[in-house]
């Protein structure tokens, strides 16, 4: 089905160990982003890039790395997860040539535990 | 510095009820902002948005009020249904290029039946 899809959708890792979480969307949006829910904070933006190849930092981008080679795709990698990266992740996309207005369309969400 | 602050963090409302839900913003740039519904388990959704060239928008029993001088907006859930249990976001963007969205913290609306 299109739309924007996230996995693993459950993830639990250790403490220092790399841990790659996907995010892929079908519409060919250009904007795609990655949030991290968290009880009293909300959403707070990490990565969010503009097209294939153009990444810029958000809220709380430490620790974290992302990269976007096709416009479909923008995997977030946490290099050495620690516990306070436990977090639900959220992708999402916006279409759109300035994307001012844009709705953000979100994935289903992936649960990382780091043990 | 948090940009958008949203209240009450819970509600609990009556089915039939009213149910709001307060932001307010600090930052003058800001010139769009949306409301996000999340069910449990899924990621949230767009719900109503505006601009703040108008004072209210609405859309069916959800409508959103907005006072520019006080820099605060409002969700109002007229007629609240239990199927309406969700949390929800308000968030601004600026109005600068392209500018990514700032959320509020979020309200758990819980609705009775």
């Amino acid at each position: 089905d299109a739309g924007i899809t996230q996995s693993p959708r459950y993830k639990i890792t250790e403490t220092g160990r790399q841990v790659t979480l996907m995010c892929h969307q079908t519409w060919s949006h250009s904007y795609m982003f990655w949030y991290r829910q968290d009880l009293g904070h909300g959403l707070r933006l990490i990565y969010y890039s503009a097209a294939a190849d153009i990444t810029d930092k958000g809220e709380v981008p430490d620790g974290y790395v992302v990269s976007r080679s096709k416009t479909e795709n923008f995997p977030l990698t946490l290099e050495s997860a620690t516990r306070s990266q436990t977090s639900v992740y959220f992708c999402a996309s916006s279409g759109g040539t300035s994307g001012r207005t844009d709705t953000q369309y979100f994935g289903p969400g992936t649960r990382l535990t780091v043990l | 510095q948090q940009q958008v602050k949203q209240s009450p963090q819970s509600l609990i409302v009556q089915k039939g009820g009213i149910s709001i839900i307060n932001c307010a913003y600090e930052n003058t740039a800001f010139d769009y902002f949306p409301w996000y519904q999340q069910f449990p388990g899924k990621g949230p959704a767009l719900l109503i948005a505006i601009r703040p060239d108008v004072s209210e928008k609405k859309e069916g029993r959800f409508t959103i009020s907005f006072n520019k001088s006080a820099k605060q907006f409002s969700l109002h859930i007229m007629d609240s249904q239990p199927g309406d249990s969700a949390t929800y976001f308000c968030a601004a963007r600026k109005n600068s290029g392209y500018s990514t969205l700032t959320f509020g913290k979020g309200t758990m609306l819980l609705v009775s039946p």
